[in-house]
């Protein structure tokens, strides 16, 4: 079955340091997206990247997908700690709807 | 209005109690969704409604009972639960589309079961 394998499981960085995640899977997708929630909160969609798709931008967020290694990455420029959050790549199952979350990447940026 | 909400915020249960949640959204949205999360986890799919119609339901116990009454209102009713489900419960809402649903999710219900 479907599911999402993320690493590192969690990241600490300085204010102004760049955060990379990756997010890999087992099965062909038609697409990907990541997700940040900050503690206790619901859940905030950042991207989501069609599987004809390589990168895509949004702000200091950019994405990554190669279909070819199953395998996406979520990556934060300059961050703040503001950006403190847990961040989740959400994958589409068969059936429709249904959307299977990976474990998770709690990043922690320090001021 | 972006915005789905949820109430109770919390929400503190006896294992012999019935108490629901509510979800409501106005974005036009004609699929919405259940969650349940516990700590340090990722959210786990319980729900989906479609079109106003249970279109998934991932086995959940019976104790847990979704209801859709309309397009923006999503409840779910919940009756002799166990202390094992004290976890946060979260709403999503999103377009009917299977492939691409962008999920629209709520601030969550904080469920302890005593």
């Amino acid at each position: 079955s479907q599911q999402g394998e993320e690493d590192p499981q969690a990241l600490s960085i300085q204010e102004g340091e760049n955060a990379t995640m990756n997010c890999s899977y087992k099965t062909s997708i038609n697409n990907l997206q990541w997700y940040r929630q900050n503690s206790g909160r619901g859940l905030v969609h950042l991207i989501l990247i069609r599987s004809n798709e390589r990168e895509k931008h949004s702000g200091r967020l950019r994405v990554t997908l190669d279909t070819s290694k199953k395998s996406s990455s979520l990556l934060i420029t300059a961050s703040r700690a503001a950006d403190t959050a847990s961040y989740f790549c959400a994958l589409p199952s068969t059936g429709g709807f249904k959307t299977i979350f990976g474990a998770g990447t709690r990043l922690f940026v320090k001021a | 209005d972006t915005e789905v909400t949820q109430t109770p915020k919390h929400l503190v249960m006896g294992m012999t109690n019935k108490k629901s949640l509510k979800c409501e959204q106005h974005m036009g949205h004609r699929a919405m969704y259940w969650y349940k999360q516990k700590a340090k986890k990722p959210p786990e799919l319980m729900f989906v409604y479609s079109y106003e119609k249970l279109s998934i339901n991932e086995s959940v116990p019976s104790r847990f009972s979704p209801e859709c009454p309309n397009s923006s209102l999503l409840n779910l009713h919940l009756h002799a639960l166990q202390p094992e489900d004290s976890a946060l419960y979260l709403c999503a809402s999103s377009t009917p589309s299977p492939l691409y649903n962008e999920q629209f999710f709520g601030p969550g219900t904080r469920l302890t079961v005593l």
